[in-house]
């Protein structure tokens, strides 16, 4: 168990619909990214919170958006959804950004979206 | 930008054996992170082994050993005496370690099946 908690594990919706995935970081870390993890893309870098504030930002779409809050959990956000958005979406969370040694990141169980 | 390549999606080795799982990066920078993350069934994904790119001495952790070249831009992964719990998915990936975006740059992972 990394101690990063996705929930739900599982999701099924429908073309067109919002979901909102939420992801409670280990107990100290500050740092949260989410990664999508699909057959045609694999695994990409979305996006990046550090303490509430955005941080960086790799392969997000438009039609995605996501927070941290107050209490350092975030959610991430997936409207107007197409068949190509199913996926597996990773949330890790680190102490600090960055890779080195005491900043690793650890994963959660992901939540696999599947819309149809 | 950054790209990383696994150019084996697939390799099979008998239990106890050695296998090396290639990984070759495209990067400007100098100053990155490189790392090993392994995907059972289960989807966790588990950080094996970590680079520090400014580091000439190869990382080791028990059975897990990488092979760095910088010039080459080559990053390998060894695993050695093979168990079957090392059947995976096994994806490489860069960090770069200044500032701007942290995301994990992704391989396309080569899957691992170790034989009784």
């Amino acid at each position: 168990d990394s101690g990063v908690t996705q929930t739900p594990k599982h999701l099924i919706t429908a073309t067109g619909q919002r979901v909102t995935l939420r992801c409670s970081p280990r107990s100290g870390d500050l740092s949260v990214y989410w990664y999508q993890q699909s057959l045609d893309q694999g695994l990409q870098f979305l996006i990046q919170y550090y303490n509430g504030e955005e941080r960086a930002k790799g392969n997000i779409l438009e039609r995605f958006s996501a927070q941290q809050f107050p209490d350092l959990h975030s959610e991430l956000n997936l409207s107007s959804l197409e068949l190509g958005d199913s996926a597996l979406y990773f949330c890790a969370s680190s102490v600090v950004p960055g890779g080195g040694r005491n900043t690793e990141a650890f994963f959660g169980q992901g939540t696999r979206l599947t819309v149809v | 930008a950054q790209t990383v390549t696994q150019s084996q999606p697939e390799m099979s080795v008998q239990e106890a054996e050695t296998v090396t799982l290639s990984c070759t990066y495209d990067t400007s920078e100098n100053n990155y992170y490189l790392f090993w993350y392994k995907q059972p069934p289960s989807r966790q994904m588990i950080l094996v082994i970590r680079q520090e790119a400014y580091k000439q001495q190869n990382a080791t952790e028990n059975r897990f050993s990488v092979n760095f070249q910088k010039a080459a831009k080559s990053f390998s992964l060894k695993i050695s005496d093979s168990q079957l719990g090392d059947t995976a998915m096994y994806f490489c990936a860069f960090m770069y370690s200044g500032g701007g975006a942290d995301g994990l740059t992704f391989g396309k992972g080569t899957h691992l099946i170790i034989q009784p």
